[in-house]
């Protein structure tokens, strides 16, 4: 069974400052991808990766950027953070040209204040 | 560009009811459809998906779901409900292209009620 993981489960951080949300999978999945869930909007993609060294822009990549240095990690960074990014966050993996499927890690609580 | 919906955002049933919880989809070219489940303070996992052949796939726990080309639609069913189901559900489609990504509906709160 994929393996994805987050940290911080949970995060409080202040206007202005950066935060980075790491995400970590174990099942040498290709793609990965960041999402944030908000009441209301459901699942919303951010940013996403082919592999190792790319990122991609989704449907609401502004103020945010991504790192993908290795197979298995993928970061999302938030260098000037603002309230309106106080969201949960998702990071998932997978293989969509042969499985179809998203393997989901449990999230972090992004509280900006 | 691909959009889901989910037209009811709350069902509550009783346990031992049977439930459906309705999505639909616009896309005009070939996709897949799943169906994840989010219970509460957790991550999505996967119930199942549908590309092409028998229009109604099985999943874990009971779940099916039919896709309807005619009707854009991809509903998820259950006979018999156990309290346990209750949680959050998530229609989604990505297309069969290069642009490998999912779009999500809002969600489906389901409520069993023992």
């Amino acid at each position: 069974e994929a393996a994805v993981t987050q940290s911080p489960r949970n995060k409080v951080a202040v206007t202005g400052g950066k935060v980075t949300l790491s995400c970590n999978q174990t099942n040498n999945h290709n793609n990965m991808y960041w999402y944030r869930q908000d009441t209301g909007h459901g699942l919303r993609l951010i940013h996403y990766s082919y592999g190792a060294g790319s990122t991609e822009k989704g449907d609401i990549p502004d103020g945010y950027k991504a790192s993908r240095p290795s197979q298995e990690n993928f970061s999302l960074i938030l260098e000037l953070a603002t309230p309106s990014q106080t969201s949960v966050y998702f990071c998932a993996s997978g293989d969509l040209g042969v499985s179809y499927e998203q393997y989901f890690g449990p999230g972090t609580r992004l509280t900006v204040l | 560009t691909q959009t889901v919906s989910q037209s009811d955002a709350h069902v509550t049933v009783f346990e031992g009811d049977s439930v459906e919880l309705r999505c639909n989809y616009s896309y005009g070219g070939s996709i897949y459809l799943s169906w994840y489940i989010q219970h509460h303070g957790h991550g999505l996992q996967f119930l199942l998906k549908y590309y092409s052949g028998n229009p109604v796939v099985q999943g874990v726990n009971g779940f099916e779901a039919e896709f309807s080309k005619s009707d854009s639609s991809f509903h998820l069913r259950k006979a018999s409900v156990h309290w346990s189901d209750s949680a959050v559900y998530f229609c989604a489609v990505s297309a069969n292209t290069g642009y490998q990504n999912f779009y999500f509906g809002k969600g489906t709160s389901l409520t069993v009620i023992p």
